[in-house]
């Protein structure tokens, strides 16, 4: 199993442009989400899924939309990039039968400028 | 919704010493409690986790401890070793099983 991936690794985007980052699992897990993580301020809940077709916002859901239309892909997408959405973007997933322990993915560093 | 408070904020040890971290938590539905390590440049990863009917759990030189009523849980590190040396996390999950809120983490640093 390859497990959670994610692309691109790194990305620099420009004010105003948009870009969908990547999240894949093969674990056929039901849960999958999204979270930024900034210097000192942990791991924030972007957007969240409970299974395919549905989706729900999490603390910090403005500026991005997801999607998901099968289970293993969860991508998120940023609408129109802004120099406050300069993070590292993490995707994960977990399932019940494992007692809802997540499995992240390697990261995305994105720099907005 | 939930909020998760951890203290402190960094750590500082030397090797052979123990490691405690602290979080709170503020809704009383929460029912499940990982830990997580984050190394450099990688994702968080699971090293223990507890539930709501459990009070103590523990893997070789890690324990984690429960207290519902103050509603707070402790990650407890015995003899550290500088591989020890990384971020850690507390988070806590309620009745939405999609949900989890982290604490802001704690930068543990093994002197050898």
């Amino acid at each position: 199993n390859a497990g959670v991936t994610q692309t691109p690794k790194f990305q620099v985007l420009k004010t105003g442009q948009s870009m969908t980052l990547q999240c894949a699992q093969d674990m056929n897990h039901e849960y999958m989400s999204w979270y930024r993580q900034d210097p000192g301020m942990g791991l924030r809940l972007i957007h969240y899924s409970v299974g395919a077709g549905i989706t729900d916002q999490g603390e910090v859901p403005n500026g991005y939309n997801v999607s998901r239309s099968t289970t293993e892909d969860f991508p998120l997408r940023l609408l129109s990039a802004a120099p406050s959405q300069t993070s590292v973007y993490f995707c994960a997933s977990s399932y019940r039968g494992a007692g809802y322990e997540q499995y992240f993915g390697p990261g995305t560093r994105l720099t907005v400028t | 919704g939930e909020n998760v408070e951890q203290h402190p904020s960094t750590l500082s040890v030397q090797e052979g010493d123990s490691a405690v971290i602290k979080c709170t938590y503020s809704d009383s539905a929460s029912n499940y409690f990982p830990w997580y390590k984050q190394e450099l440049g990688k994702g968080p990863q699971l090293i223990i986790d507890i539930r709501s009917n459990v009070g103590e759990k523990k893997d070789q030189r890690i324990a984690v401890t429960l207290n519902k009523t103050a509603k707070h849980f402790s990650l407890h590190i015995t003899e550290t070793q500088p591989e020890d040396s990384a971020v850690y996390f507390c988070a806590a999950k309620g009745t939405n099983a999609g949900k989890s809120t982290f604490g802001d983490g704690t930068t543990l640093t093994v002197k050898p």
